[in-house]
């Protein structure tokens, strides 16, 4: 297993244009979590999900966003529309519940909308 | 809600020196873990050391200490002997020990190392 992995790196889209990046959890992890982190920033919580299940998303996931974990493995986050305001770097975490430790996380993908 | 605060957006330190970097945070909670995460300019973020907030003892890592004052609400990280690898932003994160166990970041501090 070699950690969490996000595809792809980089992405730049036109303003309006669909976009879907994709993260392999660490496989034997149940808890995925999405994250934006914007310049200068900390990162910022946006959904997560225990196996396949959905538990919660931030008021910061409009609804021009989505996410999925098809049967507890991969997850997909995919924007529609994309905005000027998209533009950030999405990580990905994965984690084993009830471990109490910190989270692995994945290189990030970095979204540039022009 | 929970918040964590990061005073200094930059520190600087002479390598083999000690530098010590501050957290503060805020919550109503009583059981919840705390980390120091590092992020160098590849990006990915790396966990420096947790701490467990019903333990009095302060988390240790090698040449990374916590000083963990519960009743205050601070954190901080103390790095010892900072080596030119040590240079990357470093975050402070909060997260509780039920539910959503989503992490909560402070802005982060950019530490550089001179040589």
């Amino acid at each position: 297993d070699t950690g969490v992995s996000q595809d792809p790196r980089h992405k730049i889209t036109k303003r309006g244009q669909n976009v879907t990046f994709r993260c392999d959890p660490i496989s034997e992890h149940n808890r995925l979590y999405w994250y934006r982190q914007t310049l200068g920033q900390g990162p910022e919580f946006l959904t997560y999900f225990q196996n396949e299940a959905q538990l919660e998303k931030s008021r910061l996931l409009s609804d021009r966003f989505s996410a999925e974990r098809p049967k507890g493995s991969f997850s997909t986050l995919e924007i529609q529309r994309t905005e000027q305001g998209d533009s950030a770097m999405y990580l990905c975490a994965s984690s084993l519940d009830g471990t109490g430790g910190g989270y692995t996380f994945g290189s990030g993908t970095r979204l540039t909308v022009v | 809600a929970q918040t964590v605060t990061q005073s200094q957006p930059e520190m600087s330190v002479q390598e083999a020196e000690t530098v010590t970097l501050s957290c503060t945070y805020d919550t109503s909670e009583s059981d919840y873990y705390l980390f120091w995460y590092k992020q160098p300019p590849s990006r990915q973020m790396i966990l420096v050391i947790r701490q467990e907030a019903y333990k009095q003892q302060n988390a240790t890592e090698n040449r990374f200490s916590v000083n963990f004052q519960k009743a205050a609400k601070s954190f901080s990280l103390k790095i010892s002997d900072s080596q030119l690898g040590d240079a990357a932003m470093y975050f402070c994160a909060y997260r509780r020990n039920f539910g959503n166990e989503k992490l909560t970041f402070g802005t982060g501090t950019r530490l550089t190392i001179i040589p």
